[in-house]
């Protein structure tokens, strides 16, 4: 299958600061990727849909100001919380699809963020 | 908009008990994809169904996708202690909308 890397697979840093998380797709390219949070003993809750070349779409009650999403390329997204407070202490996953593979999601191995 | 809802949120099972999670949607699917994700892990691809009615295995998983197209289950017989982990069912792309449902956690007592 398809193979979505993540880095870094964790993080802790000051709150106030900002992380940046890459996702690649390493050996396919992804117009779309999507960006996930998911907390402790919960369910994957979609952030946002990453879009090559184009603004990110955003679900409905995540700031796009704090998270930050650049898709400059076919094979990387990037995801910044930017003034990171503890509350956004969290897993992230990135996940990709081939196109035409039924819409089966890739997912990369999470980064484990926490803010102190 | 559309809702997935899926029950149990937590099993715990003693090895080689049966485990059943099921997947719920209020809309009409296209099709339902199963997810397990392993503690600390990420979420893995099991199978999609596609069509009404359809019945898939993988060894000791059975997955089932109902008539209407609304509900959908996945069966472990006779538990192991690998098949711990959190079992996801996930409507695929609904419009644009990527929604998972909220998820089984499945503990397995050696």
């Amino acid at each position: 299958g398809a193979v979505v890397s993540q880095h870094p697979s964790w993080v802790i840093c000051k709150s106030g600061t900002s992380v940046k998380i890459e996702c690649r797709s390493l050996d396919f390219q992804a117009t779309t990727m999507f960006w996930y949070r998911q907390f402790p003993k919960q369910s994957l809750m979609l952030m946002a849909t990453s879009n090559e070349g184009s603004k990110a779409t955003y679900e409905q009650g995540v700031e796009k100001d704090k998270f930050l999403i650049n898709h400059a390329s076919l094979t990387l997204s990037t995801l910044t919380v930017t003034s990171a407070h503890p509350e956004d202490s969290s897993f992230y996953i990135c996940s990709a699809n081939l196109a035409g593979v039924n819409n089966e999601q890739f997912f990369g191995p999470g980064t484990r963020l926490t803010v102190l | 908009g559309q809702q997935v809802m899926q029950i149990p949120q937590y099993q715990h099972v003693q090895e080689g008990e049966d485990f059943t999670t099921y997947c719920n949607s209020s809309t009409t699917l296209s099709n339902i994809q199963w997810y397990k994700q392993r503690p600390g892990g990420h979420p893995v691809f099991l199978i999609q169904l596609v069509k009404s009615g359809e019945v898939k295995k993988q060894k000791r998983l059975t997955f089932q996708f109902g008539e209407a197209k609304k509900n959908s289950s996945l069966h472990i017989t006779a538990t192991q202690t690998t098949d711990v982990g959190t079992y996801f069912c996930f409507p695929g792309n609904q419009g644009g909308k990527l929604i998972f449902g909220q998820g089984t956690e499945l503990s397995v007592k050696p």
